[in-house]
């Protein structure tokens, strides 16, 4: 199956600080993505990415920062974090090789962040 | 408005009993469906999809898909207390990216 890591998996932050949160994923997906989950909800999109240095808005970017330096990492960055920042964050990636699995998204264990 | 909207919010079934939830989209670009399950503290994991109309059936869990109302449904029967976890819809309506809905909490009661 395929292999998405995250890391840290939890965090607690300080209003106001950077905050880093990083994938990596063994899979050679093209696709990764970055989502946050609130307590019992469904997944809203952040940002994600289709090829190493480029990265793409998703339904709410605003407050978060996305980097892609290679096909196995994607990071999240929030340069100032607020009290409406906690949540879980899920990292996930896809391949568009075709198939009946193209398109499914592999997702890692995902990071608990806490802004104090 | 979320494109992909999910009921009912929470089910609770009796062990052995038929869970039926329901997905539908409001976007008219949505081609593909899925459905994830995540367990409580655990991250999602694809349980099915269906990209045609019609039906679809893997051991208790049966599929539909009605493409010109954009509306799937997830029906599992036999539950068991094991299916007891969120369960996500999610559409396809630009390559490769997915929507969301915000779930249904399944509880089967043993």
């Amino acid at each position: 199956e395929a292999a998405v890591t995250q890391s840290p998996r939890s965090k607690v932050a300080v209003t106001g600080g950077k905050v880093t949160l990083s994938c990596h994923q063994t899979n050679n997906h093209d696709y990764m993505y970055w989502y946050r989950q609130d307590t019992g909800h469904g997944l809203r999109l952040i940002h994600y990415s289709y090829v190493a240095d480029s990265t793409e808005k998703g339904d709410i970017p605003d407050g978060y920062k996305a980097s892609r330096p290679s096909q196995e990492n994607f990071s999240l960055i929030l340069e100032l974090a607020s009290l409406s920042q906690t949540a879980v964050y899920f990292c996930a990636s896809s391949d568009r090789l075709g198939g009946l699995n193209q398109d499914t998204q592999y997702f890692g264990p995902g990071t608990r962040l806490l802004v104090l | 408005q979320q494109k992909v909207q999910q009921s009912p919010e929470s089910l609770i079934v009796p062990e052995g009993g038929m869970a039926s939830l329901n997905c539908t989209s409001s976007d008219r670009n949505v081609d593909y469906f899925w459905w994830y399950r995540q367990h409580s503290g655990k991250s999602p994991k694809m349980l099915m999809s269906i990209f045609s109309n019609g039906e679809k059936e893997e051991g208790r869990f049966t599929v539909h898909l009605n493409k010109a109302s954009l509306h799937t449904s997830l029906h599992i029967r036999d539950s068991q207390p094991s299916d007891s976890a969120l369960y996500l819809c999610a559409a396809r309506a630009n390559y490769n990216v997915l929507y969301f809905g915000s779930g249904t909490k399944l509880t089967v009661e043993p």
